[in-house]
């Protein structure tokens, strides 16, 4: 069975702040995709990255990084100098080869103060 | 390219209604849409899966004849709420799935529906 933990249910930060959010996954497949998703307080999904099982490489994008490790089975997302606009619930979530249905984790809300 | 309409955004009605819900995609070919519901503050949870022109997979402890699914085109899915009471008040959002050369491409989300039932 699938499964998705994000351990931290909030966290609260000052603005300029680093911020990681944690994922670890379950599978049984050795072909799946990782993804992160940010929900802002308006409900959509707004997708983030996505990640196949055979590429560890880490990955940049603005302020945005993601550290992939199958080792520990970890999807960790950071967030460097963080803005008031990143306040969100971030979700963690992990589908097997084919793009089957995506298992999401509980979620992580991030609270950025100014 | 890529986007997925959902629609209505909100919706509030009173009990005993029955509610549809429309997932559209607009500019590809979804052959497989997914069905998710989210309770406030709470993950996603995915209800039914739907191919196109075939019955829908209903994940377990969903019931079937109060979540309707209907897939009958490959730019289209409906959910309807049938006979709507208070606890199936939620977030319902839908998501769409095409191919490329046979193979399967990644979910495209839709907005999401807020559903409350007086």
């Amino acid at each position: 069975a699938q499964k998705v933990t994000q351990a931290q249910t909030e966290i609260s930060v000052v603005e300029k702040e680093d911020v990681t959010l944690d994922c670890v996954y379950e599978t049984r497949d050795t072909t799946y995709y990782l993804f992160w998703y940010k929900q802002p307080p308006s409900g959509e999904l707004v997708f983030l990255i996505r990640r196949n099982s055979f590429d560890e490489q880490n990955e940049i994008s603005g302020r945005y990084s993601w550290n992939f490790q199958k080792s520990t089975s970890s999807f960790n997302f950071t967030i460097t100098a963080s803005q008031v606009v990143d306040s969100a619930v971030y979700f963690c979530a992990l589908s097997e080869a084919g793009f089957q249905k995506l298992v999401f984790g509980t979620g992580t809300r991030l609270l950025v103060s100014p | 390219g890529a986007v997925v309409s959902q629609h209505p955004s909100w919706v509030i009605c009173k009990s005993g209604t029955s509610v549809k819900i429309e997932c559209r995609s607009l500019d590809f070919q979804a052959t497989t849409m997914f069905w998710y519901r989210q309770f406030p503050k709470q993950s996603l949870m995915l209800m039914a899966t739907s191919n196109e022109g075939s019955k829908a997979t209903y994940e377990q402890g969903v019931e079937k004849d109060k979540f309707l699914i209907n897939h009958a085109s490959l730019t289209l899915s409906t959910l309807t709420v049938t006979s709507a009471h208070p606890e199936d008040s939620s977030f319902y959002i839908c998501s769409a799935r095409g191919t490329y050369r046979g193979l399967n491409q990644p979910q495209h989300f839709g907005d999401g529906t807020r559903l409350s039932i007086l």
